[in-house]
């Protein structure tokens, strides 16, 4: 069954350090999401992205925040500046059409110290 | 805002029962999904349940839908140890963005 590819499972970054998560959606999947899951908490929604443009992004998706698909294959979230309160799990989402339900990463674990 | 709550927040039930859990949202939707997280692990998908659908089964799965009192409802039956997670019902908000918001979970622990 097709997946969705999250790289890295975990990682761990210094406060105010860049960092980008990646993510290989399902090949002829149309829509592609972040999503954040802090300790504990809610997942929340982040950003869609649909024919090579942000389609809606949430109040939490602030300029230190950019989506990319640089090359058809890879879709990638960038946190310019981290911050303590960005530690969390970080999902990435692909969809063909919400009607056909989504499929989710297996996350990777952003860890700021 | 957030929409699809579910109840109750925690269910400790003995291998071989049936877990019962439930989900309240507040504005129309186009589906909702069922998804099962493993502690600190990824989302699961489950089952979608589409608006004009009243009942679902997968494997021992079932999922019902009622879209006049904007709830829903997942059992599984004959529980596994296996089956300890949290549960989480999610709604799309906007149906031309296909974006889900998430309730909180139900945490669902199976005693051997």
């Amino acid at each position: 069954e097709p997946e969705v590819t999250q790289t890295p499972s975990h990682q761990v970054t210094q406060m105010g350090q860049e960092v980008i998560l990646r993510c290989v959606p399902i090949s002829n999947h149309l829509y592609f999401y972040w999503y954040r899951q802090i300790l504990g908490q809610k997942v929340e929604f982040l950003v869609s992205f649909y024919n090579n443009e942000i389609s809606e992004k949430s109040e939490i998706f602030d300029d230190q925040f950019s989506v990319e698909r640089p090359d058809g294959s890879n879709f990638t979230l960038k946190i310019r500046s981290t911050k303590l309160e960005d530690s969390a799990m970080y999902f990435c989402a692909s969809s063909f059409g919400g009607y056909y339900g989504y499929t989710f990463g297996s996350g990777t674990r952003l860890t700021v110290v | 805002s957030q929409q699809g709550e579910e109840d109750p927040q925690a269910l400790s039930i003995q291998e071989g029962e049936n877990a019962t859990m439930n989900c309240s949202y507040k504005t129309s939707i186009n589906n909702l999904q069922w998804y099962r997280q493993n502690s600190g692990r990824g989302l699961v998908h489950l089952i979608l349940i589409r608006s004009n659908e009243r009942e679902k089964h997968s494997g021992r799965l079932r999922v019902t839908l009622d879209t006049s009192k904007k709830s829903s409802s997942l059992l599984i039956t004959a529980s596994r140890a296996a089956d300890t997670a949290s549960y989480f019902c999610a709604t799309d908000l906007i149906p031309n963005d296909y974006k889900l918001s998430f309730g909180a979970g139900t945490t669902v622990t199976v005693r051997a």
